[in-house]
């Protein structure tokens, strides 16, 4: 079975802290995507990746085939990235996510 | 460029009472589309995902049903709503690839209550 664990669950930083999450898979995820969902629910994709690491603005996700695990970093952190964070696994381009049980982050100006 | 669109925003339902969610995509054909739900306090949910016209398939059995009338529709329904039915639904699309993994797209959700 495809499972995806994702740590802290729950994260406050002081405006500015660099800030870290991260997520596990089990075998049989050859993606990971990252989410982001704001209060009012509604959820964009940040990035998917297979190998190595992706980077927009102040946002970098990192993955680590071998060792089935991914980062996501956020730099400089404000406020408006408090938010939901949602790791999520793909076997393949047909088949649906698994989702890790996000990571509620609070930044504190 | 491609668009989803996902209705009603809000819900406020008696118990017994049928739903319907409707969720549409624009600018691409034959999309992968998914109903999550994503009850109070808990994780996304795969409720339905559906890889072409009249194919779908159910992850957890329930007191819904999804349905796919045509390529960029994907429409999800209930005869009698129970409490439990009580949470925020998001439609999602992606493109079916043999080549591997694709992005999701998310629809702005829905806020279903059940009362």
């Amino acid at each position: 079975k495809n499972e995806v664990e994702q740590s802290p669950q729950n994260l406050t930083a002081q405006e500015g802290e660099f800030i870290t999450i991260n997520c596990s898979y089990s075998v049989g995820i050859s993606a990971l995507h990252w989410l982001q969902q704001h209060p009012g629910g509604g959820i964009v994709s940040l990035f998917m990746l297979s190998s190595g690491k992706k980077k927009h603005g102040r946002l970098i996700a990192t993955i680590n085939i071998q060792e089935k695990h991914s980062s996501l970093h956020i730099t400089a952190s404000h406020p408006r990235d408090s938010a939901v964070y949602i790791c999520a696994g793909q076997n393949s381009g047909n088949t649906p996510l698994v989702f890790g049980k996000g990571t509620r982050l609070s930044v504190i100006a | 460029s491609q668009t989803i669109h996902q209705w009603p925003a809000t819900l406020v339902q008696p118990v017994g009472s049928p739903l319907s969610l409707e969720c549409t995509v624009e600018g691409t054909s034959n999309p992968n589309l998914y109903w999550y739900r994503q009850a109070a306090g808990r994780g996304l949910q795969l409720l339905f995902y559906s890889v072409g016209i009249g194919q779908i398939s159910s992850e957890v059995p329930q007191n819904l049903s999804a349905s796919r009338p045509q390529d960029r529709q994907f429409i999800l329904s209930s005869k009698k709503l129970l409490l439990s039915d009580s949470g925020f639904y998001l439609c999602a699309w992606g493109q079916g690839a043999s080549s591997g993994a694709n992005v999701l797209t998310f629809g702005a959700g829905s806020r279903l209550t059940v009362l």
